[in-house]
């Protein structure tokens, strides 16, 4: 069954940090890129950024509000993708989805873990 | 940045066609997914590649795109099928949403 299960979220105070797991199954993980995206509560789906595959680099992009605060990695050997959050604001509050989105392949979403940032 | 934009909300009532529409500069020269998103839900994906259906998704969903728009049509609209609605796009090196367009079945 093709799978991803996020792990890790929880409560932090502003200016902490957390780091959120993505585990993958049923699917070729690494030959994948991977993405993250969240919603805070009531809103709309916000792309946070993703990592490429080994043949492109493990390339990284991000959205400007997350740049140089959240950082993306991934695991092969484990089939797990990471998300790295430092410096977290309460806006940063949303539930952060893993995904796989790549126009030439199945799209897969994972089924979320929620952030909240509060003191 | 590249932007494409949903109208927040349309009605339909039971048994006719809805039509979501989601625009954007030269969208046709790029793919689109479509996903419904219903409360407390992750989303599903309904149509990607523009046009194609997941396995599963009923085939009263359609897609399409060209030009500046793409358009989730719903043909048949039943109650199950209120629910909101996003466009997603790739642009470069990023991946953009529209902000949603919600669907009431009256």
């Amino acid at each position: 069954e093709v799978q991803l299960v996020e792990s890790g979220g929880g409560l932090v105070q502003p200016g902490g940090s957390l780091k959120l797991s993505c585990a993958a199954s049923g699917f070729t993980f690494s030959g994948s890129a991977m993405h993250w995206v969240r919603q805070a509560s009531g809103k709309g789906l916000e792309w946070v950024g993703r990592i490429r595959s080994k043949p492109n680099n493990y390339a990284t992009s991000y959205a400007a509000s997350v740049k140089g605060r959240l950082t993306i990695s991934r695991d092969d050997s484990k089939n797990t993708a990471y998300l790295q959050m430092n410096s977290l604001k309460t806006e940063d509050t949303a539930v952060y989805y893993c995904c796989r989105l790549d126009p030439e392949m199945e799209v897969i979403w994972g089924q979320g873990t929620l952030v909240t940032v509060s003191s | 940045s590249y932007e494409v934009t949903q109208s927040p909300s349309v009605s339909v009532s039971p048994g006719q066609t809805a039509s979501i529409t989601c625009s954007g500069d030269k969208l046709g020269d790029k793919y689109v997914c479509w996903y419904q998103q219903k409360p407390g839900q992750s989303p599903v994906v309904v149509i990607y590649q523009d046009r194609k259906r997941p396995s599963g998704i009923p085939e009263r969903f359609s897609g399409s795109n060209s030009g500046n728009t793409a358009t989730l049509t719903i043909s048949g609209t039943q109650a199950m099928d209120e629910a909101e609605y996003y466009c997603q796009t790739w642009d470069s090196s990023t991946v953009v949403f529209g902000g949603g367009t919600k669907l009431t079945v009256l």
